[in-house]
């Protein structure tokens, strides 16, 4: 079955860095774009970032361009945030999730999350 | 961008009744790029509806979605205790991105 696995979260203060990990299983990894959501504490959910299955294309919410970096290890079915510069308004829950096509496009796995405080 | 407006903010039901969510888009969505996600408490979101009206796997029967345009709709049909959570939808606009509503609760009455 689908296991998606995020890791990497914690307390940071503003201005740090964080790498956020996802581990993937259950599926081709390496045939399926994938996704960054996240959701700030008491609110919704906001799309943060996209890569393309192969890694040759990342888009970026505009709230975290420049500052947010999206990669993949398909050799380690692994999924990647790098994120720099961070501020308070990116604490939040950050999920991984698998893009799917068909019929579509949306995401029909979500990992647990990880959660991220950006706090003095 | 395209904004998702959903109504109403909470919907409070009795379980056996019939829920009617709506979620607006402030610029026609093509259906096909319409999804409905439940969200319970301290979990990650679960994909009920894609192309605005399929059915994810493992998704009950009295789960339905409809709509096209600018209008979409999520009905429960009878409410079972374990629906009570809070249910967002989403599109997808060419650049790529991804936009969601801002949800709505279904509470126990």
């Amino acid at each position: 079955q689908v296991q998606l696995v995020e890791s990497g979260g914690g307390v940071v203060q503003p201005g740090g860095s964080l790498r956020l990990s996802c581990a993937a299983s259950g599926f081709i990894f390496s045939s399926f774009g994938m996704n960054w959501v996240r959701q700030a504490p008491g609110k919704g959910l906001e799309w943060v970032a996209f890569i393309r299955y192969d890694g040759s294309n990342k888009y970026y919410a505009d709230s975290v361009k420049g500052r947010f970096t999206i990669s993949r290890d398909n050799s380690k079915n692994t999924l990647y945030l790098q994120m720099n510069s961070l501020r308070a308004e990116d604490t939040a829950v950050y999920y991984c999730a698998k893009w799917q096509w068909l019929g579509g496009y949306y995401f029909d796995y979500w990992g647990q999350g990880t959660l991220v405080t950006v706090s003095s | 961008d395209i904004v998702l407006t959903q109504s109403p903010g909470t919907l409070s039901l009795s379980p056996g009744e019939r829920a009617t969510l709506s979620c607006r888009a402030s610029q026609s969505v093509s259906s096909s790029y319409l999804a409905w996600y439940q969200q319970k408490p301290g979990q990650a979101p679960r994909l009920l509806i894609y192309g605005a009206s399929s059915r994810a796997t493992g998704i009950p029967a009295r789960f339905s979605g409809s709509g096209s345009g600018t209008d979409f709709t999520l009905t429960i049909s009878r409410l079972e205790p374990e629906d009570f959570a809070v249910y967002y939808c989403q599109q997808y606009s060419t650049s790529p991105r991804w936009t969601f509503g801002q949800g709505t609760k279904v509470a126990i009455k």
